[in-house]
């Protein structure tokens, strides 16, 4: 099946620093993916679709200026969590779809648990 | 936009007993639904989806129904085993939007042996 590599798995940095975090499709090629954020015990929110060689549109409430999204390739996103605090400290988590259609199903990354201290 | 609802947020049942989650959507132009199962610290899996051109799917022990006038759907676990405690998401995909995919806040389902 489709696979989705996410890296790092976990992270933890202090407060100011900025994180990188590396979303990519295995064996499909992806012009869209999906950047969520699930707080412990909670749901997948959708923070923001990456679209290769485009900027990448935000939810409601997410600033693009904290986290920068790069569609670079075909196969690649990345998510760059800027001036990181304690707040952000969350399970971030990427997915694509190995067709693009509303009704293919998302395969996930593995998830990047990111602890600010 | 789309709004996911979900119910019950913590089911505990016995095992063999069957178990059902019910989730709402709000979008009419939503058309596909997902259903994912995310164990602890891992990554959500699909279980099992159910497209608007059809009324009820199964797949052995699991089954969804889709009633897209009254825009609520369901998911159905018959037999249940202590391996099926986990968390349960429901999903609704819009074709508008970039084909965003929306979650249910989650039912977190427990089966005693």
């Amino acid at each position: 099946g489709a696979v989705v590599s996410q890296h790092p798995s976990w992270v933890i940095c202090k407060s100011g620093t900025s994180v990188k975090i590396e979303c990519r499709s295995l064996d499909f090629q992806a012009t869209t993916m999906f950047w969520y954020r699930q707080f412990p015990k909670q749901s997948l929110m959708l923070m923001a679709t990456s679209n290769e060689g485009s900027k990448a549109t935000y939810e409601q409430g997410v600033e693009k200026d904290k986290f920068l999204i790069n569609h670079a390739s075909l196969t690649l996103s990345t998510l760059t969590v800027t001036s990181a605090h304690p707040e952000d400290s969350s399970f971030y988590i990427c997915s694509a779809r190995r067709e693009e259609r509303y009704n293919s199903p998302l395969h996930f990354g593995n998830g990047t648990r990111l602890t600010v201290t | 936009g789309e709004n996911v609802e979900q119910h019950p947020s913590t089911l505990s049942v016995q095992e063999g007993d069957s178990a059902v989650i019910k989730c709402t959507y709000s979008d009419s132009a939503s058309n596909y639904f997902p259903w994912y199962k995310q164990e602890l610290g891992k990554r959500p899996q699909l279980i099992i989806d159910i497209r608007s051109n059809v009324g009820e799917k199964k797949d052995q022990r699991i089954a969804v129904t889709l009633n897209k006038t009254a825009k609520h759907f369901s998911l159905h676990i018959t037999e249940t085993q202590p391996e099926d405690s986990a968390v349960y998401f429901c999903a609704a995909s819009i074709l508008t939007g970039g084909f965003k995919t929306i979650f249910g806040a989650g039912t977190r389902l427990f089966v005693k042996a």
